[in-house]
Parts: C-alpha cells; structure tokens; sequence
C-alpha cells in the first residue's frame, strides 16, 4: 500500500535556528501535499496544501515566510520552520494524496521542541 | 465552509464494550466521509471512508454509515480491545477530486481490560 516517510521523528532546536522537515511517498507519486500542525490534545490544523511544482497556499492565519514549504518532485516536499521560536513548538504531520487511489496518506508526524 | 462535530471524550469502556462515536458534518454538496485513528505519538492511519450517501465504510470490526438525511457519520464496534485504545478523527473532503480534510477534534477512546 501506499507509504509516506517523514523525517525526522523528533527535533529539538535552539530558538532562533530552522529547522527542516521531509517527507517522502515511497511508492506513489504525491501530486498534493499537505501540512498540517497539531496541538496537545487537540485536532489537526491544515497550514497549507502544496501542489508539485507550483507555490504552496497557505491557510489563513499561517505566516509563509516562516513556514516554507517546497514540493519540487512528485516524491518529497519539505517544510522549514524558519527562526523558530518556542511557540513554534508542536507536532507536525504531513498528508500525500495522488488524486486517485491512493487517498489520503500520512506520514507519522515529526515532534519539534524549539528551547 | 465545511466543519466536523464529534462527540468530546474521552470515552472510558471495558473490554469487550460497544462503541459509538458519534459525527455530524455540514458541507456543500457531497463529501466524501473518513475517519481516522492516531496512536500516541505517530501519524494518522485511515480506518474507514465512505464517498456517497448509504455507503458503510469498514475495516477491524469499525463500521460507519454515511448518513446524508442526518449529515452523520457514526463510528461503531461491537466489542472493543484494549489495542484500540487510541485517539479517533472523524474528516471530510469537498468537492470533486482530493480536495483538503476537514477534521474533527478528535475523541480519546479508552479501554480497560
């Protein structure tokens, strides 16, 4: 079946630094990508949803310059939590879908403690 | 715009005991109906979908009716596992195509031996 791995698992960086996350569809090719952010406890918050090769769009709320999101292949998208901030610390998880069959996959989310 | 209610948790049961979970939704249209579960943790697994009105979505024992009269898509089993002890996401996705979900807040489901 369908997989998307998403690295790292864990992160913890110093306030200030970036930090980068991937994810990957190993054995389909993921048209859309999308982001999403959860809280403790609370449900998943959609940041942004990203086409290969064009622009990601962001939700309302969500600040771009901080969260860059790249999809250059059908195969990895990458989000960079510029200047990160303890604020910024949270579960992130990523979502691959190929328009048809597939679905919706996720990966198993990446924990970021920003200190 | 399109939203999911769930029931708020956590819901305590013993070994054994039937389930329910409830969802509602309001969307345009017909959306296509999920519900996933997240062990602690990890990422999102799809448990079940339903894509039209009248569909039962299952898998592992889980079923659920897409109930478009009552815009509900309850979760049931019959006899829940400890190993089911997770949390579950009630979702839906508008429009044509692989449209983004729209999640509820999710209900921590507890069980006892």
């Amino acid at each position: 079946g369908a997989v998307v791995s998403q690295h790292p698992s864990r992160v913890i960086c110093k306030s200030g630094t970036s930090v980068k996350i991937e994810c990957r569809s190993l054995d389909f090719q993921a048209t859309t990508m999308f982001w999403y952010r959860q809280f403790p406890k609370q449900s998943l918050m959609l940041m942004a949803t990203s086409n290969e090769g064009s622009k990601a769009t962001y939700e309302q709320g969500v600040e771009k310059d901080k969260f860059l999101i790249n999809h250059a292949s059908l195969t990895l998208s990458t989000l960079t939590v510029t200047s990160a901030h303890p604020e910024d610390s949270s579960f992130y998880i990523c979502s691959a879908s190929d328009g048809q069959s597939y679905g919706y996959t996720f990966g198993s989310g990446t924990r970021l403690t920003v200190v | 715009g399109d939203s999911v209610t769930q029931m708020e948790g956590p819901v305590t049961l013993s070994e054994e005991a039937f389930l329910t979970i409830n969802c509602t939704y309001t969307a345009t249209g017909y959306p296509s109906l999920f519900w996933y579960v997240q062990y602690p943790g990890e990422g999102l697994q799809l448990l079940l979908k339903a894509t039209k009105a009248d569909d039962k979505g299952s898998n592992k024992g889980f079923e659920a009716t897409y109930r478009k009269e009552t815009t509900s898509f309850h979760l049931e089993k019959g006899s829940v596992q400890v190993s089911d002890s997770a949390v579950y996401f009630c979702a839906l996705s508008g429009g044509t195509g692989f449209q983004k979900l729209v999640f509820g807040t999710g209900t921590r489901l507890l069980v006892s031996p």
